[in-house]
């Protein structure tokens, strides 16, 4: 079953606008990742917020956790053509002693030349 | 390290017949994922292993999928016998830690297409 929902499924901006993308999840996390997926292609990692965390930065990339709300938002500044992609969260719910990595269906994010 | 790797990167099958996808993972990593990804159903997390022992299977669809882990560098995901609904890219990813605070590599995956 998904743990991860995003918010919108699909975007569409003009190059140099911000992009905000949310999650939404049910269960108790260690942390929550965000993944890209360009076409055809294999996922990449992003960025990583641990549970104890409120905000986080990666370059373009600013992430927030609201673990009361069970939400968190990856926000691309200053977006580009080739930030056209699939943006995925994904949770690493607490399962004891092992560690499962589920994801969400994704938002498609197309940024307009 | 080159990464997961998964063979082979295209398959197509007729129904009925059995198809066995491969991964190599990181080298040194603990977790291996095989994950299924269809427009309908996102990225559906299969089965996953740690140091080669499956640890949560709930997530495979029926008996005709299988996943075996025989050592640290080397799984497969078996489908006997295919059926045209099975048609999806499967991916294989590894991390160190499952995905406590580490992230997980993904390999190119494999479209599978059931005729």
């Amino acid at each position: 079953s998904q743990q991860g929902e995003e918010d919108p499924q699909a975007l569409s901006i003009q190059e140099g606008e911000n992009a905000t993308m949310n999650c939404s999840y049910k269960t108790s996390i260690n942390n929550l990742q965000w993944y890209r997926q360009n076409s055809g292609r294999g996922l990449v990692h992003l960025i990583l917020i641990r549970s104890n965390e409120r905000e986080k930065h990666s370059g373009r990339l600013r992430v927030t956790l609201d673990t009361s709300k069970k939400s968190s938002s990856l926000l691309i500044t200053a977006s580009r053509a080739a930030d056209t992609a699939s943006y995925f969260c994904a949770t690493d719910a607490v399962t004891g002693a092992n560690s499962k990595l589920t994801f969400g269906k994704g938002i498609t994010l197309s940024v307009r030349p | 390290d080159a990464g997961v790797i998964q063979s082979p990167r295209h398959e197509v099958t007729e129904m009925g017949q059995e198809v066995t996808l491969r991964c190599k993972p990181i080298s040194g990593h603990d977790y291996l994922f095989w994950y299924r990804q269809t427009m309908m159903r996102g990225l559906e997390l299969l089965i996953y292993f740690n140091n080669n022992v499956p640890i949560d299977d709930s997530g495979m669809p029926e008996d005709r999928f299988s996943a075996k882990m025989p050592n640290a560098s080397f799984s497969t995901l078996k489908i006997q016998p295919s059926e045209p609904r099975d048609s999806a890219v499967y991916f294989c990813a590894s991390s160190l830690t499952g995905g406590r605070n580490t992230e997980a590599f993904f390999g190119q995956g494999t479209r599978l297409t059931v005729v």
